[in-house]
């Protein structure tokens, strides 16, 4: 079956530093991909998607893109704030058989952020 | 008002209890879901429902049943609480005009459940 597998976390990062958190899956056929962030407190919001090979998903300075040859989609922002601290989840959707409309979702990767 | 809204936020119940949580939302969507949040397990699918007439159980169903009031409603039972249940549980929305595997799934704020 479909599976998503996120890096270990937790990640702490000082404001303005480089952030890579990494996403693989394994999937038939030819799935959609996700990065939804949880808020403290809230629940889940999608941040960013790419629904085919070579997209780039991109919003509020975060990117990710769909790299069928790695089975990856990693997310990546170029300079963290405090704001940024949150839990992160990969996921992806396939459209063949009974997975139809559901997310996978990988484990999710705690984010802190220091000033 | 928020789109998708789950009640209660927060239950402490003891083992052996029924309890119910409900969801409801205004974004119009037919299909709804619900998760539960495990630490270090990501979100694992109860169950679905792609419309009004359409239950479906997801990978960890046992324990649990739903009710499809109405397409803005949703609630999902624990007909015999134990402490294992013990988690965050997330209704979702999503709706199929997106296209295939593409539509986006729009959460509510989570029930917080305790199970002593």
């Amino acid at each position: 079956g479909d599976s998503v597998t996120q890096m270990e976390g937790p990640v702490t990062l000082s404001e303005e530093a480089f952030l890579t958190i990494n996403c693989t899956y394994t999937a038939t056929g030819y799935p959609s991909l996700f990065w939804y962030v949880q808020y403290p407190g809230e629940g889940l919001q999608l941040l960013l998607k790419a629904t085919k090979a070579d997209d780039k998903g991109s919003n509020k300075g975060f990117e990710a893109t769909y790299r069928k040859e790695t089975t990856s989609f990693h997310l990546e922002k170029g300079s963290v704030q405090v704001s940024d601290s949150a839990v992160y989840f990969c996921a992806l959707s396939n459209a063949g058989g009974t997975s139809y409309g559901k997310l996978t979702f990988g484990q999710g990767t705690i984010l802190t952020v220091h000033p | 008002d928020a789109d998708v809204t789950q009640t209660p936020r927060n239950r402490i119940t003891k083992t052996g209890k029924r309890i119910m949580l409900e969801c409801s939302q205004t974004k119009g969507h037919d299909r709804m879901y619900w998760y539960r949040q495990d630490p270090g397990l990501g979100l694992r699918l109860i169950y679905y429902s792609f419309d009004v007439k359409d239950i479906n159980k997801g990978e960890i169903s046992d324990g649990y049943s739903v009710s499809r009031q109405a397409q803005a409603k949703f609630s999902l039972s624990l007909e015999s609480a134990i402490p294992n249940q013990t988690a965050l549980y997330f209704c979702a929305t999503s709706d199929p005009g997106q296209g295939g595997s593409q539509e986006t799934q729009y959460f509510g704020p989570g029930t917080r459940l305790l199970v002593l």
